[in-house]
């Protein structure tokens, strides 16, 4: 049990759908992440936010949008993706934005499948 | 650019020790960490370094040079259940975490 909840654990859509990924924190912490895995490659950082505010956005595509309605609660909202965009989208926390030696705590990930 | 190296994958035996390294080349530096994560499931942490030097874990050890822009992690009296992938990640001049690709450790008996 990591204390980072990430729901659901699959997910396979069509190019045309609507779909939302959730996360949930129970560590009480202040900062929370979505990142993209695809094999092989480096961890890519989609989205920061920090006390509910996003601090980091590295040109991710519209198709994804970010919603953070409290410190414990992160959602990815999806449309219109492209077979690309299949991976595994984690979600991870960490007690604060990003300075200092704190470690991130991550969920099990969604995996995504976009045909 | 940024960059962190690690090798793809490596082979080990049971009751064995290894070593996995890694190289970074970053705009700046602020800890380097270890994580390690097996199939389908999330990364979890081992261990960080800010300063040169060895940190010992149990049987998991990591060790920094920052003049030489490397680490490594030492797993000893390797064990079936650590059979994973190990990700190194640095934290950049603006605090941002730089990952590697992870090594993926296949472990035989």
């Amino acid at each position: 049990e990591t204390g980072v909840t990430q729901t659901p654990r699959h997910l396979v859509m069509g190019m045309t759908n609507k779909k939302s990924l959730k996360c949930e924190q129970h560590l009480g912490h202040n900062a929370m992440y979505w990142y993209k895995q695809s094999a092989k490659k480096p961890l890519e950082l989609m989205f920061v936010y920090s006390l509910e505010e996003r601090v980091e956005n590295n040109s991710v595509p519209s198709r994804f949008s970010p919603e953070c309605p409290n410190s414990s609660h992160l959602f990815l909202h999806l449309h219109t993706l492209q077979p690309e965009d299949s991976a595994l989208y984690l979600c991870a926390s960490s007690p604060s934005g990003g300075d200092g030696s704190y470690e991130q705590y991550f969920g099990p990930g969604t995996r995504l499948t976009v045909t | 650019g940024q960059n962190i190296d690690q090798p793809t994958e490596m082979t080990a035996t049971e009751g064995a020790i290894v070593q996995i390294n890694c190289t970074y080349q970053t705009s700046g530096f602020n800890g380097l960490f270890w994580y390690q994560q097996h199939a389908g499931e999330a990364p979890t942490f081992l261990s960080y370094n800010v300063l040169d030097g060895l940190e010992e874990k149990g049987r998991f050890s990591s060790f920094l040079s920052r003049s030489k822009g490397y680490s490594y992690l030492l797993l000893k009296e390797l064990q079936m259940k650590d059979s994973a992938s190990y990700l190194c990640a640095v934290k950049d001049s603006n605090y941002q975490l730089i990952w590697g690709a992870g090594t993926k450790l296949i472990i035989k008996p």
